[in-house]
């Protein structure tokens, strides 16, 4: 089932500018994962947080987690033309199964 | 490494009939693959988890005799689409665990039904 709901539903920006989109979950969770989907493609794994955690970073993306609030920020800075792709959340509980929140399209303008 | 590769990457058949997508894990030994479809500009919906040498474990509302996992080996999963319909048009997406809890995806399967 899907319980992450991600929002803007689409981000259009000007490459250099930074991106940022946010990720809202229902249920406790173990970890809390960004992908990277281009058109038509597979997926890409960015970035895991723990549960424990409340920010991480992974060259120009920087992820925060609240699990007090059960939300989830990606900012990817300094876009790039790239970086136009879709953006999913993915939230892991105990049973280890990914729950996918609805993405965010990201489209950067050159 | 983790390397993920389906096939194929596109098929179109006619309604009716089956189809059967192929999942590897290239360079390493899988002992979790999970299968997911994805409809156009929507999120990931999964399937079913597919455990090597047992029954798959699918997911509410996904019929199981529409939808058959077969995980043969440590190395490959496969989802046969059996009498297809143009509702199953999707693109299919298979990932891969390889006992780490991470999740490794291929590079998904676009299914066309006409």
């Amino acid at each position: 089932s899907q319980q992450g709901e991600e929002d803007p539903q689409a981000l259009s920006i000007q490459e250099g500018e930074n991106a940022t989109m946010n990720c809202s979950y229902k249920t406790s969770i173990n970890n809390l994962q960004w992908y990277r989907q281009n058109s038509g493609r597979g997926l890409v794994h960015l970035i895991l947080i723990r549960s424990n955690e409340r920010e991480k970073h992974s060259g120009r993306l920087r992820v925060t987690l609240d699990t007090s609030k059960k939300s989830s920020s990606l900012l990817i800075t300094a876009s790039r033309a790239a970086d136009t792709a879709s953006y999913f959340c993915a939230t892991v509980a105990n049973d280890y199964k990914l729950s996918f929140g609805a993405g965010t399209t990201v489209t950067v303008r050159a | 490494g983790a390397v993920v590769s389906q096939h194929p990457s596109r098929v179109i058949c006619k309604s009716g009939t089956s189809v059967k997508i192929e999942c590897r894990s290239l360079d390493f030994q899988a002992t979790t693959m999970f299968w997911y479809r994805q409809f156009p500009k929507q999120s990931l919906m999964l399937m079913a988890t597919s455990n090597e040498g047992s029954k798959a474990t699918y997911e509410q509302g996904v019929e199981k005799d529409k939808f058959l996992i077969n995980h043969a080996s440590l190395t490959l999963s496969t989802l046969t689409v059996t009498s297809a319909h143009p509702e199953d048009s999707s693109f299919y997406i298979c990932s891969a665990d390889r006992g780490e809890r991470e999740q490794y995806f291929g590079p998904g399967t676009r299914l066309t039904v006409t």
